[in-house]
Order: structure tokens, then sequence, then C-alpha cells
């Protein structure tokens, strides 16, 4: 069965603190693709980063990083320096590549609190 | 600009009296879907649509109509609305002429909706 899990409910850092979200994920499919999305408090999904399966190539954007580990099935997402405008929750997704319906499967996501 | 449009943004209804939530994009998109957001749950879909007069069940399709008689747009209905269909609401849209899993999904602000 398809499963995201992010354990991480609440983080809450000190502005410029390196902060990692968590996500695991779960699939039977050779082909999947993982994603992350920000919902920051005004409320709309911001799409992040999308990865594909036979792709673990870790990928860094600015204060961004990802690292994709297969032998583990996580997609951890890292910070750098946090900065407030970066508080927000955090939402990582699978899709499966036979998945007709083009779903998106979401983990609980990870609200993430960055205090000056 | 390139987005997905949602309307309206917030509702108040009561139960029982049927409403729509308009969704349009101006991406020439194919794939298009309606999520729910409920605290602890993430986001579940509803309804999808693989292209002008296909569309398919979600996750949580039970209360819910949809229809895609243009390809921009894809509203979602609520004939009856009862307390338990009070979340928030996305619509999103990908290319995808497969309609396979994969494509990166681009959100819409959200519609909150409380039925009382």
């Amino acid at each position: 069965a398809q499963k995201v899990t992010q354990a991480q409910t609440e983080i809450s850092v000190v502005e410029k603190e390196d902060v990692t979200l968590d996500c695991v994920y779960e699939t039977r499919d050779t082909t999947y693709y993982l994603f992350w999305y920000k919902q920051p408090p005004s409320g709309e999904l911001v799409f992040l980063i999308r990865r594909n399966s036979f792709d673990e190539q870790n990928e860094i954007s600015g204060r961004y990083s990802w690292n994709f580990q297969k032998s583990t099935s996580s997609f951890n997402f890292t910070i750098t320096a946090s900065q407030v405008v970066d508080s927000a929750v955090y939402f990582c997704a699978l899709s499966e590549g036979r998945n007709q319906g083009g779903k998106l499967i979401f983990g609980q996501g990870t609200e993430l609190s960055v205090k000056p | 600009e390139a987005q997905v449009t949602q309307n309206p943004r917030y509702l108040i209804t009561v139960t029982g009296k049927k409403l729509t939530v308009t969704c349009s994009q101006n991406m020439n998109h194919e794939y298009m879907s309606w999520y729910r957001q409920d605290p602890g749950l993430g986001l579940r879909q509803i309804y999808y649509s693989m292209n002008v007069e296909v569309t398919d069940k979600g996750d949580v399709p039970e209360g819910y109509k949809v229809s895609r008689k243009e390809k921009r747009n894809f509203p979602l209905i609520l004939e009856s609305p009862s307390p338990n269909q009070t979340s928030l609401y996305f619509c999103a849209s990908s290319y995808s002429r497969s309609g396979t899993g994969g494509e990166t999904q681009y959100f819409g602000p959200g519609t909150r909706l409380l039925v009382l």
C-alpha cells in the first residue's frame, strides 16, 4: 500500500538555525515520484520540488536542499539558515507511476515555526 | 500569469443548500483534480478528470459531483452539503496526456467551506 509519513507534526526553531523535515514513503511501484509542497499561513499550496525514483541525486536550491535515499525510503528536506518567512506547513507527497488517477498521496504535514 | 483560480475563496452555508465551487486553469492542462484538506488527515483526492468529459472518483467522492465540459473548468458540486463537508478544498491541474502519476500538480488558492 502507498503511504507517506511525516512523523514531525510541529517543529520550532530560531531564525538562522538549520532544520530538517523528515519524509518516509511506502510504495510497491518501481517508478514513482516524490514532491514537497509549502503551505504558508495564507493557505495556498506552493510547489517546491519533484523527484523521480530513478534519480537519487540530491538537490540544492538556495537555502533548500533535498536528500533522497531509496535504501531508507526517505525524502528529507533541509532548510539552511532558516528565516521567519519559512514558517509554514510543509507537505511531502507521493505519486505512483502506474497510478491512472494521477493521485498525490500526501503526508500529514509538518508545521514549521521560525521565531526571530 | 499561469494559474489555477477558485471561487469563492470563503463560503458559509447551511446543510442541504446546493453549492458549486468553480475551478479554472489557464495552462491548457488536461488533468484536473479536487482535494480536501482536513486537520490530521493531510490532503485527500475527491475526484479527478483526465480530459474533457472524462472524470473519475478519487478516495473520498461521497457527497460530491464534478463535471468537465470545457478543458479549463472543473467545478465541484455539493448537491446537499452536510457539516462533515466542512473543509479546505483545493483544485489542482497538471499536463498529463496519459493521466498516470508523476506530473507536477499546481494548486489553486483553496476554498474554505463551512457547513452549518
